[in-house]
């Protein structure tokens, strides 16, 4: 079956400072890729998503970049707040069934 | 989002107990999601349906067990085989296919 590795698992920044996280799948078949954002205690809330027919996506501060042939896909947040501290989550999906198999998360950490 | 209700919000087991958590959404999407989460991991699905009367297993089903018997519910019965449930139960909702899923607010299961 499909297996996301995501990295890395912590990630502490500056405040307006770039923050990245990178996913690889290992299931060539798979096309649709979200990522979601989990605060402390709450439910998951997808922030953007992207579909193997395209590249990049950019909504505001962020951005995701998908590699096919590396099957690698990326978060970028920009301009970073402290708004941002949460977990982060990559997840990938291969079939109609709409299943997603998530990666373990990255708990970011925004100092001001 | 406010389409979809978990409840209860905490929940303890004792030994030997079957527990059920409700799930419910007003988005009248068809397909139906639960997961579980575990400290430091990411989600790990347990069933999920794309109709009512129909569900499937997903990675994690084994001392579960669920029904779709109306569009709007998805509950999930925690049975006594299960014998680690301690975790923080998550519904999802969407439309079938590679489609966003939305989350419910979570139900943490506890063990007495």
């Amino acid at each position: 079956g499909e297996n996301v590795e995501q990295h890395p698992s912590t990630l502490s920044v500056q405040e307006g400072d770039s923050a990245v996280i990178k996913c690889t799948y290992s299931d060539s078949a798979s096309n649709y890729f979200p990522w979601y954002k989990q605060e402390l205690g709450k439910r998951p809330q997808l922030i953007i998503d992207i579909r193997s027919n395209v590249g990049e996506k950019k909504d505001q501060r962020i951005a995701v970049t998908l590699n096919k042939t590396a099957k690698h896909f990326s978060l970028h947040i920009t301009e970073t707040q402290p708004e941002d501290s949460a977990v982060y989550f990559c997840a990938a999906s291969r079939d109609s069934w709409g299943k997603l198999q998530f990666g373990a998360g990255t708990q970011v950490v925004v100092t001001p | 989002d406010g389409g979809i209700t978990q409840s209860p919000k905490y929940l303890f087991r004792k030994e030997g107990q079957n527990v059920t958590l409700s799930c419910e959404q007003n988005l009248n999407h068809d397909a139906m999601y639960w997961y579980r989460q575990d400290p430091g991991q990411g989600l790990r699905l347990i069933y999920y349906s794309q109709i009512v009367n129909d569900f499937q297993k997903g990675d994690i089903a084994e001392g579960y067990s669920v029904s779709r018997e109306k569009k709007e519910s998805f509950p999930l019965t925690v049975t006594s085989a299960q014998k680690n449930p301690t975790a923080f139960y998550l519904c999802a909702s969407s439309i079938p296919g590679d489609q966003p899923q939305h989350f419910g607010d979570g139900t943490r299961l506890s063990i007495l």
